[in-house]
């Protein structure tokens, strides 16, 4: 099994739509959880940023982790052609010295 | 936009030539690190430099030798290398080696290579 599970997509979908992003994990000891959006040929941009469990919202996006099931979700309100792009999570163990995990990648686009 | 930035932003190399990428941050971060990214797959770990000293290799090949010359700047020497090699080369920095509360790894644009 791997680390961090993430459905590629691609994910479809209308302007205006919410969007779910989801991914799971199997280690334990991850506790900080974030979410990158990138978009085609350019670096990855921290979107969201949350440790341990719980809920974060910045905008349009709330970020939401369930450590007990191992899940951790990116919800997208009001979506937009400008969302369009390949979203990753990445988790982390409180460790120092200890990598940053990515999930493979959601790909989204949002037609107008 | 990033603060992280890299150059060049785009790079054709034949396997004989011998080139560099740069990056640089001015964040005041101590952790600076190379991911290799293909088409389609999440960033790979290269390296890591902690406080201008390597950290961890990734066990990559040294037709790739990094160098981290000050605290704000990050160089990826490369040298025969072949073209599986081509990739978007991402170089990243955080406050220190660990993800803590409210230290988070920053991406620069990435460098893309084509080995010919």
């Amino acid at each position: 099994q791997k680390e961090v599970e993430q459905d590629p997509g691609p994910l479809s979908v209308p302007e205006g739509a919410i969007v779910s992003l989801n991914c799971t994990y199997s280690n334990s000891a991850f506790q900080y959880f974030m979410w990158y959006r990138q978009y085609s040929r350019k670096g990855p941009e921290l979107l969201m940023y949350t440790y341990s469990s719980g809920n974060k919202e910045d905008g349009r996006f709330t970020a939401q982790v369930d450590k007990s099931s191992k899940y951790i979700s990116l919800f997208i309100r009001d979506s937009q052609p400008s969302d369009s792009a390949t979203y990753l999570c990445a988790m982390s163990a409180n460790q120092a010295g200890t990598a940053l995990i990515f999930g493979k990648g959601t790909t989204l686009s949002v037609s107008s | 936009d990033t603060e992280v930035t890299q150059t060049p932003k785009h790079l054709v190399m034949g396997m004989t030539n011998k080139k560099s990428l740069k990056c640089e941050q001015h964040m005041g971060h101590r952790a600076m690190y190379w991911y290799k990214q293909k088409a389609k797959k999440p960033p790979e770990l290269m390296f890591v430099y902690s406080y201008e000293k390597l950290s961890i290799n990734e066990s990559v090949p040294s037709r790739f030798s990094p160098e981290c010359p000050n605290s704000s700047l990050l160089n990826l020497h490369l040298h025969a290398l072949q073209p599986e090699d081509s990739a978007l080369y991402l170089c990243a920095s955080s406050q220190a080696w660990a993800v803590r509360s409210g230290n988070t790894i920053y991406f620069g644009e990435g460098s893309w290579l084509t080995v010919v």
